[in-house]
């Protein structure tokens, strides 16, 4: 089954530091990649997408994400860590089902950014 | 833009009772989706529809519940009886045709609490 993978339900990093939050994804032909963000009693907002191109690929708010074919992956990042990235944050892939692309997330990472 | 708009942000209902969720998608926006999000089944959809047509409602769970797109400014999802594992959050998103076609904007969902 075509499916994202969060191996991580939280992640505690201290204001400053860089972060990482994972993402692996198993899809059928080119994947096409995104990352959400979700605040407290918000809807998901949208990051930034990979759909093909060069692999390190920018966004808002000075995070970016690293496709790695070779390992599935397309891990989220930031050098510099702020109070106010502390949120639940989503990596969702393309796939076609019934006919039909929607998007499938995985089931989120809660990063927790300490002052 | 004031963003997709969904109402009421809280609803608390009884066991059997007929619930309606609304949602007005972004103003141009011809996609639009219904979502659950729960602790134990993360962020699932529900149905989306294109030009006010379902397209894909393989997602919804059972006849008890049913979505209209009127027009291209409204959509409902009703859940009627309602039962308690229906308790969730419930996201309304939209998106707009082109190379942004899988963006999708979210609102600020609705709790929906079945006692």
């Amino acid at each position: 089954a075509q499916s994202v993978a969060q191996p991580e339900d939280q992640v505690n990093v201290a204001e400053g530091n860089p972060l990482t939050v994972k993402c692996t994804y198993s899809v059928s032909g080119n994947p096409y990649l995104f990352w959400y963000v979700q605040y407290p009693n918000r809807g998901l907002q949208f990051l930034l997408k990979y759909i093909t191109g060069d692999n390190l690929v920018k966004g808002s708010y000075g995070f970016e994400a690293e496709f790695n074919k070779s390992q599935t992956s397309f891990h989220l990042k930031k050098p510099s860590a702020l109070v106010s990235d502390s949120a639940l944050y989503f990596c969702a892939a393309l796939v076609l089902n019934t006919g039909f692309q929607k998007l499938v997330f995985g089931t989120g990472t809660r990063l927790l950014v300490s002052p | 833009d004031a963003g997709v708009i969904q109402s009421p942000r809280h609803e608390v209902t009884e066991m059997g009772q007929e619930v309606t969720l609304r949602c007005k998608p972004i103003s141009g926006h011809d996609y639009l989706f219904w979502y659950r999000q729960t602790m134990m089944r993360g962020l699932e959809l529900l149905i989306y529809f294109n030009n006010n047509v379902p397209i894909d409602d393989s997602g919804m769970p059972e006849d008890r519940f049913s979505a209209k797109m009127p027009n291209a400014s409204f959509s409902t999802l009703k859940i009627q009886p309602s039962e308690p594992r229906d308790s969730a959050v419930y996201f309304c998103a939209s998106s707009r045709s082109g190379s942004d076609k899988n963006i999708q904007y979210f609102g600020a969902g609705t709790r929906l609490s079945v006692l």
